[in-house]
């Protein structure tokens, strides 16, 4: 079972530019987050989505923008990298409405800008 | 606004002791979730467990224990005769429904080592 299958693992960006983290799921789950790693501050939800074609701001969205055109995809794409966006980035999705939600994680993106 | 607070940032200790990793939170809401989560070495996180707020019994799988207590504030995670797989980042987590969706609070993690 592949779950929640994030690409790529790793990558290094310099300042100013730009680039799209892959989210994909295989579980028909209608929700789907994503989520920030920094050392000391556990996640932090960036955004997220409701359905195919919605999207909505979590709780540090700022820097970042999302797309949601496929039911099994949830992309966070950085328009111009900068050195406060490098952190270990992950996506979840869940299947039930509301709060007793499991959300089930990827594997995880380490992103580190120059 | 709700808070999750792990305040053991890191724990070390030898092979079949027992361990216990705190967790205390801050909520308004009558009715809430509260999660653990592990993350291994190799940096996914795995679910271990949801617990809603209505219900303190305590639960057990295996090795495993968690104690929810309403009074205090707590879901504290306990790990009996503890093992070297056992080693990882635990984080405590309280869900919050927003618009339909989940948001879950994550306290700063606990990493745990099991030294042989």
């Amino acid at each position: 079972n592949a779950g929640v299958t994030q690409t790529p693992k790793f990558r290094v960006l310099k300042t100013g530019q730009s680039m799209t983290l892959l989210c994909a799921q295989d579980m028909n789950h209608e929700y789907m987050y994503w989520y920030r790693q920094d050392p000391g501050m556990g996640l932090r939800l960036i955004h997220y989505s409701v359905g195919e074609g919605t999207t909505a701001k979590g709780e540090v969205p700022d820097g970042y923008n999302v797309s949601r055109l496929k039911k099994q995809n949830f992309l966070l794409g950085l328009e111009s990298a900068a050195p406060s966006q490098t952190s270990v980035y992950f996506c979840a999705s869940s299947t039930l409405w509301g709060p007793k939600n499991i959300q089930y994680f990827g594997a995880g993106t380490r992103l580190s800008v120059l | 606004a709700q808070k999750v607070t792990q305040a053991q940032t890191e724990i070390s200790v030898v092979e079949k002791e027992d361990v216990t990793l705190d967790c205390v939170y801050e909520t308004r809401d009558t009715t809430y979730y509260l999660f653990w989560y592990k993350q291994p070495p190799s940096g996914e996180l795995v679910f271990l467990i949801r617990r809603n707020s209505f219900d303190e019994q305590n639960e057990i799988s295996g090795r495993y224990s968690w104690n929810f207590q309403k009074s205090t504030s707590s879901f504290n995670f306990t790990i009996t005769a503890s093992q070297v797989v056992d080693s990882a980042v635990y984080f405590c987590a309280l869900s919050e429904g927003i618009q339909g969706a989940q948001k879950l609070v994550f306290g700063q993690g606990t990493r745990l080592t099991i030294n042989p």
